[in-house]
């Protein structure tokens, strides 16, 4: 089992830019959560899919929008680019509401 | 709405010692708690899963409990260890919206050699 695997690793843009992350869960997950972690903080909730359809949202503005796939598989789309949106970008896949498992993280900087 | 809240932001020991985390957090309406440890730039292990109906949960030199009514969670490192070295987090699920988990800052612990 690969555990959930998050691409890219790092990845840079310009302010005004829009942006793909993407994740794919452990095997036997089908519900995936995004969190924005910036420097010293602690991670903080986006929002969740489950079966294709956004169940939860978290504060975050329309600029950040989501997909899931059939496959349960997962990105997270950041237009206009605000230097604040530097941060890294973290997945989490579980079976429903129980224990989540994180991904190693996308590192977006913003210029 | 649920804050959580870490103590202290940052903690160095000498190898060998036992030592504690705090975590707290607002509301006592949980699902769960879950500590985490996170190395630096990377994501996020879990360590231990409390649901809100137990006490305790323990794996290896880790022990967490959880006291709900007084809004507390501990994690307990025996013999602590460099390679325990890392930030550790506490993530809460709230009981009426348990789609979102609500995080603290994290403490930054350092173990000496």
């Amino acid at each position: 089992d690969a555990g959930v695997t998050q691409s890219p690793t790092h990845l840079i843009k310009t302010r005004g830019q829009q942006v793909t992350l993407r994740c794919s869960p452990k095997s036997g997950h089908d519900t995936v959560s995004w969190y924005q972690q910036a420097l010293g903080q602690g991670p903080q909730f986006i929002f969740q899919y489950y079966e294709e359809e956004e169940r939860q949202r978290g504060n975050f503005p329309d600029r950040f929008s989501g997909h899931q796939f059939p496959n349960y598989s997962s990105e997270l789309n950041v237009n206009a680019l605000l230097l604040g949106d530097s941060a890294l970008y973290l997945c989490a896949s579980s079976p429903g509401v129980r224990e989540q498992f994180f991904g190693p993280g996308t590192r977006l900087t913003v210029l | 709405k649920q804050e959580v809240t870490q103590i202290p932001a940052a903690l160095s020991v000498p190898e060998g010692e036992n030592l504690v985390l705090n975590c707290s957090f607002t509301d006592s309406a949980i699902y769960n708690l879950q500590w985490f440890r996170q190395d630096p730039g990377k994501g996020l292990t879990s360590l231990l899963l409390i649901q809100s109906s137990q006490r305790e949960q323990t794996s290896g030199r880790l022990n967490a409990s959880l006291d709900k009514s007084s809004g507390r969670s501990t994690l307990y490192i025996a013999a602590s260890q460099p390679g325990d070295s890392a930030t550790y987090l506490c993530a809460v699920r709230p009981a009426y919206n348990n789609n979102d988990m609500r995080f603290g800052a994290g403490t930054r612990l350092t173990v000496k050699p």
